[in-house]
Parts: structure tokens; C-alpha cells; sequence
């Protein structure tokens, strides 16, 4: 059963449209990640945070941004999609030390049309 | 800096043979810890292992098997009688182990490697 959740799993929406993706957490994880995954596989971090109210952007620079009100919620928006954005998103969290690896969430397949 | 280098694309195999994943890294860190994913066409990654950089007792899960060589900064998967249901994307990826909360316990990920399991 899995311990993190993104909603949706799919989403075909129209250039310009506001989207947010959805990420929550039951396993109380203060670290969690947002990556990208372009059609050739590579993943890219493109946000991460270690707690409520912290966020910084990661390697890979994204137009979208991210929010940590609570520990256990972690959501992406893009204020305008454009087909640029199409990919898969995925979301972990990991615990302190990183030692025991992230969970990942099942994703969500954008695309913008 | 972090790297991980999965130099091969993609594999195609028959079933039940054996097949090898390579993955070789950089690291400057003298504690890190070291990990396999793997991601089915469904797009979920499932966590395979992890190692730790003092660890390079190698390991066996079923028909499954790691080695870890510190000493060449490799580490290759191993998969024995491989099954039409292994297909899938491997990634390698390594993180270093830290306490502190500025830029620690970033996954740093392979290119992965398609391994395709034909009948």
C-alpha cells in the first residue's frame, strides 16, 4: 500500500491553464522532492523541501512552483501549462538522513495540448 | 559535485538469461549511500536496494544480486534466469549522507537503462 499519493494520475489540460499537482504524505517525512521526467527517462529534481514553509528550487530550473504549508502535503502549480510542460512528475519523501532512500508516488502524466 | 553513470541504454535479453546493469559514480563524499530503482512501464519506481559506502558486502535477493566495489566506483545489478516481467527502466542513484538540511539527501540519479525480456 502505498505511503505517498499524487492525484491526479493523468492530466491532458489546454495551454494556459492553471494546474496544480497534488502530493501527500502519511509516513511524517519533513523532506520531500518533486522530479521531472522527460520522455528520454532522465529525472530531474526540480524542487525539494525540508520542512513546513521551506522550499528551494533544485537542479533543474522549472517555471512551476511548490508550497509546504503542512508536513504532510507538498503541491505543484504551474500558473500557465504550455506543451513545454508536458512530462511525468513524480514526488518522494525520504527520512532524515537519506539513508533508507525515497518513496516515490505513482506520478502524474501532464500533458498539454 | 554528484554523478551517475549508466553507460548502457538498453538492454535486450531472452528470457532466462542472465543480464548485468552497470553503474559507475562519482562522489566526493566519504559517506554516501548507494541504490537501485526500478520502473515499470506503469511509471511508478520501485526501490530495489541500497548500500551504504561502508558496506561492500555484496548481496543476493532471490534472483537478484549486487556487487559494489568501492574501489572502482561501481555498482552493477545483477539479474539471474531473467523473467518477461523484469522489463522495465533501471535507475542507479546516490545520495550522500548528511545530517545537515542544506543540500544533503538529494538523489542524484543514473540515465537508466531499458532492459527489455523477450520469450
Amino acid at each position: 500500500e502505498a505511503d505517498i499519493y499524487q492525484t491526479p494520475r493523468y492530466l491532458v489540460i489546454g495551454t494556459g491553464k492553471k494546474i496544480t499537482l497534488e502530493c501527500s504524505q502519511t509516513m511524517g517525512h519533513d523532506k520531500m522532492y518533486w522530479y521531472q521526467q522527460d520522455p528520454g527517462m532522465e529525472l530531474h529534481l526540480i524542487h525539494y523541501s525540508y520542512g513546513v514553509n521551506s522550499t528551494e528550487k533544485g537542479d533543474l530550473s522549472s517555471e512551476s512552483t511548490v508550497s509546504r504549508i503542512r508536513t504532510e502535503h507538498f503541491p505543484l502549480t504551474l500558473e500557465s501549462a504550455r506543451p513545454s510542460h508536458t512530462s511525468q512528475y513524480l514526488c518522494a519523501s525520504s527520512e532524515p538522513f537519506g539513508g533508507a532512500g525515497y518513496t516515490f508516488g505513482s506520478g502524474t502524466r501532464l500533458t498539454v495540448v | 559535485a554528484q554523478k551517475v553513470t549508466q553507460a548502457q541504454t538498453e538492454i535486450s535479453v531472452v528470457e532466462k538469461e542472465d543480464v548485468t546493469l552497470d553503474c559507475v559514480y562519482e562522489t566526493r563524499d566519504t559517506t554516501y549511500y548507494l541504490f537501485w530503482y526500478k520502473q515499470p512501464p506503469s511509471g511508478e519506481l520501485v526501490f530495489l536496494i541500497r548500500r551504504n559506502s561502508f558496506d561492500e558486502q555484496n548481496e543476493i535477493s532471490g534472483r537478484y544480486s549486487w556487487n559494489f566495489q568501492k574501489s572502482t566506483s561501481s555498482f552493477n545489478f545483477t539479474i539471474t534466469a531473467s523473467q518477461v516481467v523484469d522489463s522495465a527502466v533501471y535507475f542507479c542513484a546516490l545520495t550522500r549522507r548528511s545530517i545537515l538540511t542544506g543540500g544533503g539527501n538529494k538523489l542524484t540519479f543514473g540515465t537508466g537503462t531499458q532492459l527489455k525480456v523477450e520469450l
